[in-house]
């Protein structure tokens, strides 16, 4: 069973207040990291999909960063803003799985005015 | 582009029915479709993958009899819940991929299925 975990579970920050969240995942046998993010109601959508140790990946105030030799992740968000507010999900593929992702639990965002 | 629908976004049926939920990539032809559910506080668990055209392949614990899934062409697949009981209510969602999309999944909405 592949461990993945993110932290924290629930974020609540205020309008204009950067943020981060962490997603650990085994370090052998990497393939690929998704991001999703998952608005109330409306499907995840995917962010990010990162597969090189070191990557670096940007869209507009959201980024995030890959370490895969020690196993983690980093998604941060410049500026929060209300309409960030959603789940952030993390997603681990292994080599020899082909396409299955596995899921952390997330972290749910809140920001406010 | 790359929109997923899911029909219907909720059910409430009584035990022992069955409840039929379709997934359709509307604007891509997906060459892989995934079903996932969700319980309470917990994360989305893969219960199975479906190429068009041939059987699904479960994950371990998930019953293929229990769970049927049929995706007879390149843009539908359904998930069929065959005697519904209340430990089946939860939260189910499915995906597609598409061709060079490495491996980027497009999601569903979800159906929220409640069994009385």
């Amino acid at each position: 069973i592949l461990n993945v975990e993110q932290s924290p579970q629930s974020l609540h920050v205020q309008e204009g207040d950067s943020t981060n969240f962490t997603c650990s995942f085994p370090s052998s046998n990497f393939y690929a990291l998704h991001w999703y993010r998952w608005e109330t109601a409306k499907s995840p959508e995917a962010l990010f999909v990162m597969t090189l140790n070191g990557d670096e990946k940007k869209k507009g105030r959201i980024s995030a960063t890959l370490n895969t030799k020690e196993g983690y992740s980093y998604l941060y968000i410049k500026g929060s803003q209300p309409e960030d507010s959603a789940t952030y999900l993390c997603a681990f593929i292994n080599t020899g799985t082909a396409s299955k992702l596995t899921f952390g639990t997330g972290t749910r965002l809140q920001v406010t005015l | 582009g790359a929109v997923v629908s899911q029909h219907p976004s909720w059910v409430i049926c009584k035990s022992g029915t069955s409840v039929k939920i379709e997934c359709r990539s509307l604007d891509f032809q997906a060459t892989t479709m995934f079903w996932y559910r969700q319980f309470p506080k917990q994360s989305l668990m893969l219960m199975a993958t479906s190429n068009e055209g041939s059987k699904a392949t479960y994950e371990q614990g998930v019953e293929k009899d229990k769970f049927l899934i049929n995706h007879a062409s390149l843009t539908l697949s359904t998930l069929t819940v065959t005697s519904a009981h209340p430990e089946d209510s939860s939260f189910y969602i499915c995906s597609a991929t598409r061709v060079l999309s490495y491996n980027e999944q497009f999601f569903g909405p979800g159906t929220r299925l409640t069994v009385l």
